[in-house]
């Protein structure tokens, strides 16, 4: 059974610092790794997508980072904002008798201060 | 953003009565889903759907039920409401193009079991 993981649980930084989150899961036969930011009460929008073929993604000043055969990928976010406040989840799409699905972690909730 | 519709937005509703909740899309995916979301447990998959009037099981699929008789359309029913069933519910859709399959959601339903 597909795990996934995120460390730290919570991240609290000063504005304009480079930061890091991390994702593990216990199976690298993944098919993709997706990235998705969660604002209070609302829905989940996704950020990037790594193909499994695929070293990173980058968007702006975020860049994902995935290690198939370690089981790792890792989300920089350059220069933070106060308005990169949220919770980040990582997901895993996993393929299996004709379904496809995604199993997330629990997510980081990260916050930037002023 | 993707054409995700879920309705109602909030419900509050006793225990013992039948709910259900709403996914509507515009975007023709085949797969549609439905999570749920709770403190400490991130989210988790409850039903699945990979075509009309195809679905299966996710891994907290106890107490509900789900019906697609439509593309468009995905409905999760709780039969028989329960506390435990109190949560945020997330509807999402998914589409393999190219080999690359991403997700997306809707902003989710606030169901309160009193």
């Amino acid at each position: 059974k597909q795990e996934v993981t995120q460390i730290p649980a919570a991240l609290s930084v000063p504005e304009g610092e480079n930061l890091v989150l991390n994702c593990s899961f216990t199976d690298s036969a993944i098919y993709n790794l997706q990235w998705f930011r969660q604002d209070p009460g609302k829905g989940l929008t996704s950020l990037l997508l790594i193909q499994s073929s695929q070293r990173e993604q980058t968007s702006g000043r975020l860049n994902a980072s995935l290690d198939k055969s370690s089981g790792r990928s890792t989300l920089y976010i350059a220069a933070s904002q106060p308005g990169d406040s949220a919770t980040y989840l990582c997901a895993v799409e996993v393929r299996g008798g004709g379904s496809e699905k995604l199993v997330f972690g629990k997510g980081t909730k990260l916050t930037v201060n002023p | 953003d993707a054409g995700i519709t879920q309705s109602p937005r909030h419900k509050v509703t006793e225990t013992g009565t039948p709910v259900t909740l709403r996914c509507h899309q515009t975007e023709n995916h085949r797969y549609m889903y439905w999570y749920r979301q709770d403190p400490g447990h991130g989210l988790r998959l409850i039903h699945y759907s990979y075509g009309v009037k195809d679905t299966d099981k996710g891994e907290v699929s106890d107490g509900y039920s789900v019906s697609r008789s439509k593309t468009e359309d995905f409905l999760l029913t709780l039969e028989s409401a329960t506390s435990s069933q109190t949560s945020v519910y997330f509807c999402a859709i998914s589409e393999r193009q190219i080999g690359v399959t991403e997700a997306f959601f809707g902003q989710g339903t606030r169901l309160t079991v009193v």
